[in-house]
């Protein structure tokens, strides 16, 4: 089965605090892409990243930085010097070479605090 | 890039109306397109995944006569929220998949927020 796990619910830091957000998934595909997207409050979902299973290398974008550890099953997310337009629902999604279907976890909501 | 826009973006309608929300790639032919919904502080569900030219495939548990889903052309989904109660207020949001491109190169609307008063 497929599953993705985002087990922080809620997260606030003060602006300028670094905030890491977790993400773990399960499958026995060996091929699948991992994505991070943004949600605000308008709704729209905000493509962050994509990653495949066979790149384990970690990524930097500018204050966003991910890690991918394929032994933990992990990908997990990094805002380094946060700020408040950093708030939003943070989603870590999942889907397989095979299927279209994105499978999502419950989300993290992080909270900037100025 | 890829847009993936949808319509209406927020929409009011009366309990045991029906609803209309569209989908629409802009710029590429959508081969499959992929309806979630998603309840407040909630994950977002799939619903529905419908292929151009055939009947969508419903996830368990989604009433297909309620939540009427038509894929006619390459650009196009529409999903149908049939004689709405306010329990289907929810955040609808649609995403795309590239049919000229082989990798998961998927697209996600803008989302409509429907509320049945």
């Amino acid at each position: 089965a497929q599953k993705v796990t985002q087990a922080q619910t809620e997260i606030s830091v003060v602006e300028k605090e670094d905030v890491t957000l977790d993400c773990v998934y399960e499958t026995r595909d060996t091929t699948y892409y991992l994505f991070w997207y943004k949600q605000p409050p308008s709704g729209e979902l905000v493509f962050l990243i994509r990653r495949n299973s066979f790149d384990e290398q970690n990524e930097i974008s500018g204050r966003y930085s991910w890690n991918f550890q394929k032994s933990t099953s992990s990908f997990n997310f990094t805002i380094t010097a946060s700020q408040v337009v950093d708030s939003a629902v943070y989603f870590c999604a999942f889907n397989t070479n095979t299927g279209n279907q994105f499978y999502f976890g419950t989300g993290t909501s992080l909270t900037v605090i100025p | 890039g890829a847009v993936v826009s949808q319509h209406p973006s927020r929409v009011i309608c009366k309990s045991g109306t029906s609803v209309k929300i569209e989908c629409r790639s802009l710029d590429f032919q959508a081969t499959t397109m992929f309806w979630y919904r998603q309840f407040p502080k909630q994950s977002l569900m799939l619903m529905a995944t419908s292929n151009e030219g055939s009947k969508a495939t419903y996830e368990q548990g989604v009433e297909k006569d309620k939540f009427l889903i038509n894929h006619a052309s390459l650009t196009l989904s529409t999903l149908t929220v049939t004689s709405a109660h306010p329990e289907d207020s929810s955040f609808y949001i649609c995403s795309a998949r590239d049919g000229a491109y082989s990798g998961n190169t998927i697209y996600f609307g803008e989302g409509s927020w429907l509320t049945v008063v």
